[in-house]
């Protein structure tokens, strides 16, 4: 069974930094690019940005709300997804989940349970 | 970048009714394009792939259809545990997420 567990959320200030887990089971994690999707609270849905699989070269793409501040980074060996968010934004509070594609394509078959940042301070 | 519309934005309707979303891109995404249902305090549940695909295990009463720019989401009779958010996405360019329909019961 695929299993997706983020970790990391909890309460901080803007400008200081972040970094969120993602830890993956049921499936061979390096095989598959990793993304990372946010939701504000009472918002939609926004998507942060993903990590392909080391096959594609294990490069990154970001929306360009984040991009510069955030980087999403992966360790196969432990199937872990890692999102590391620096100088922190009120409008970075959100619930953040990770999530695993059908297959290349950014089609998204299974989700965490979201962890919750709140930059405030 | 590919900016996504839906409409309408919230929805009202009976038990039984048909329910349409419609869902449009700001440029061609070819058929690139997912539908996703969300529940209150829930993560989002894919229902559609490639615009008319129906995910494994999810109720046929939901359908998909479109390509190109618009694309259309319905629920052929509504039932009370459809009671959700439904989104859009596109990847034919990054990702992006359409502003999303809240449907509720009449």
């Amino acid at each position: 069974e695929v299993q997706l567990v983020e970790s990391g959320g909890g309460l901080v200030q803007p400008g200081r930094s972040l970094r969120l887990s993602c830890t993956a089971s049921g499936f061979t994690f390096g095989d598959y690019a990793m993304s990372w999707v946010r939701q504000a609270p009472g918002k939609g849905l926004e998507w942060v940005g993903f990590i392909r699989s080391k096959a594609y070269g294990g490069t990154t793409e970001y929306a360009a709300s984040v991009k510069g501040r955030f980087t999403i980074s992966r360790d196969d060996s432990k199937s872990i997804a890692y999102l590391q968010m620096n100088s922190l934004k009120t409008e970075d509070t959100a619930v953040y989940y990770c999530t695993k594609p059908i297959a290349a394509a950014p089609i998204f078959d299974y989700w965490g349970q979201g962890t919750l940042v709140t930059v405030s301070s | 970048d590919i900016q996504m519309t839906q409409s309408p934005s919230s929805l009202s309707a009976s038990v039984g009714d048909r329910v349409t979303i419609t869902c449009q891109a700001s440029q061609d995404i070819s058929n690139y394009l997912n539908w996703y249902q969300q529940k209150p305090g829930k993560a989002p549940k894919l229902l559609i792939y490639d615009a008319s695909n129906l995910e494994t295990g999810v109720p046929s009463r939901f359908s998909g259809s479109g390509s190109g720019t618009d694309f259309t989401f319905t629920i052929s009779s509504l039932q009370p545990e459809d009671i959700a958010t439904y989104y859009c996405q596109q990847y034919d360019n990054l990702v992006t997420f359409g502003p999303g329909t809240k449907v509720d019961i009449k």
